[in-house]
């Protein structure tokens, strides 16, 4: 079993709408709940973070964490063609970060 | 431009060549970290150093792998013997690290191999 867990895309949206990406992890012992965000040739990087249950927002970008249930989301708000991604949910203990499959997000204009 | 640099970008080799790869960390990035993704994955870690202590090495790191971090500066990744398997992107991350770790790296754009 993957320690990471991501729903497969991919995803297509038309600008201005609501995109919501969902995981989930298998070792309670996760610390750090990440986002990545990764462009085409490009590498990740760090969109937001969180360690704890409950929803922190950035902008259009809210993450949430369910500790209980093991799941967490990303929900973009008001989604820009600039958004267009690969989305990677990572999990953070100590010095390795565990990452998800990606989602990859493709916003119309 | 001050970010993470990956060296070269793009490497096309026969199998059972060697080939290395090397990675310029943000400077003063005690951490540094080698990660690699293949088509449609999310990258899976490789190793890491804490200044020139490499600390952890993935399974994934076969015997034909070598990393190293003199003087905790720059990196190198060398694959010996390559195989059509290695073919992946090769990621570089650093980060700086005190007691408390977020998991914030930083990555460069990464070495693509091509193992034909």
């Amino acid at each position: 079993q993957k320690e990471v867990e991501q729903d497969p895309g991919p995803l297509s949206v038309p600008e201005g709408a609501i995109v919501s990406l969902n995981c989930t992890y298998s070792n309670s012992a996760f610390q750090y709940f990440m986002w990545y965000r990764q462009y085409s040739r490009k590498g990740p990087e760090l969109l937001m973070y969180t360690y704890s249950s409950g929803n922190k927002e950035d902008g259009r970008f809210t993450a949430q964490v369910d500790k209980s249930s093991k799941y967490i989301s990303l929900f973009i708000r008001d989604s820009q063609p600039s958004d267009s991604a690969t989305y990677l949910c990572a999990i953070y203990n100590d010095y390795k970060l565990s990452f998800g499959a990606g989602t990859t997000v493709t916003v119309r204009a | 431009d001050t970010g993470v640099s990956q060296d070269p970008r793009h490497k096309i080799t026969k199998r059972g060549q060697n080939v290395t790869f090397r990675c310029d960390p943000i400077s003063e990035h005690n951490r540094l970290y080698w990660y690699r993704q293949t088509l449609g994955q999310g990258p899976e870690f490789l190793t890491y150093f804490q200044n020139e202590a490499q600390l952890e090495k993935s399974r994934l790191l076969s015997d034909r792998f070598s990393a190293e971090r003199p003087k905790g500066s720059f990196s190198t990744l060398e694959i010996q013997r390559t195989e059509q398997g290695d073919s992946a992107m090769y990621l570089c991350a650093s980060s700086f690290t005190t007691g408390a770790n977020t998991g914030e790296l930083f990555f460069g754009e990464g070495s693509r191999l091509t193992v034909l």
